[in-house]
């Protein structure tokens, strides 16, 4: 079946501006995350959803960054006043509820990441 | 603070040759363990992963891990690496009360034909 999609693939912007990041997960994928990964490093955790609620946004910087789910599924991560060093792929994932709550046996398969470039 | 650490940046083998990758984590408790690759251009795919039972676990494409709890220690290895192993490994651990992955830094594998 279809993985886990993101939009755009890339996106050029200047410092100052706004800009939305989309993911759609695996349908039926109930918990959906954003990570960030900078040149050279591994990704870095922003934010994780179950369903429609924010369950943990622990790594989101500051208050610039702001992501939702409005319907359970798709999620669209936003950065308000970008600055250069917002610069890197940010990445989403998403997987199914772990039987076991939050102990269970979870995989979080990824999407192919936004490329987002702040000039 | 929790981390994973991968001590091998950037590793360059000949095909055939043996490969090991490291990967340690500053957890205690329960984790749960992962090996994720990334070919060049492509997005991030789970090589295998570890929840509980046997240590040694085998994932695709010939890759195996094994978890020693007590040496915090989750190392990749392949018997025998191919061209087409070149890519990027990441190793992630999943700590204990947590559904977030934390990644070490990854370390890039050249196979040279």
């Amino acid at each position: 079946g279809a993985g886990v999609s993101q939009t755009p693939s890339n996106k050029v912007t200047e410092k100052g501006k706004y800009v939305e990041l989309r993911c759609d997960p695996i349908s039926g994928h109930t918990a959906l995350y954003w990570y960030r990964q900078s040149l050279g490093q591994g990704p870095e955790f922003l934010i994780y959803f179950q369903g429609t609620g924010a369950a943990d946004d622990s790594g989101l910087p500051n208050d610039r960054f702001f992501a939702v789910r409005p319907e359970g599924s798709v999620s669209t991560l936003k950065i308000q006043r970008t600055e250069r060093g917002d610069s890197a792929v940010y990445l989403c994932a998403s997987s199914l509820r772990p039987s076991g709550g939050i102990t269970g046996e979870e995989t979080q398969y990824f999407g192919p990441g936004t490329r987002l470039l702040v000039l | 603070a929790q981390s994973v650490s991968q001590h091998n940046h950037h590793v360059i083998l000949s095909e055939a040759a043996s490969l090991e990758l490291g990967c340690n984590y500053s957890y205690g408790g329960t984790v749960n363990l992962f090996w994720y690759v990334q070919y060049p251009g492509q997005h991030l795919q789970l090589l295998l992963k570890y929840f509980s039972g046997d240590p040694l676990v085998k994932g695709i494409k010939g890759f195996e891990a094994e978890f020693i709890k007590s040496k915090f220690s989750f190392n990749l290895r392949k018997p025998s690496v191919q061209w087409s192993d070149t890519a990027e490994y990441f190793c992630a651990v999943r700590g204990p009360g947590r559904r977030a992955l934390t990644f070490g830094s990854g370390t890039r594998l050249q196979v040279q034909p």
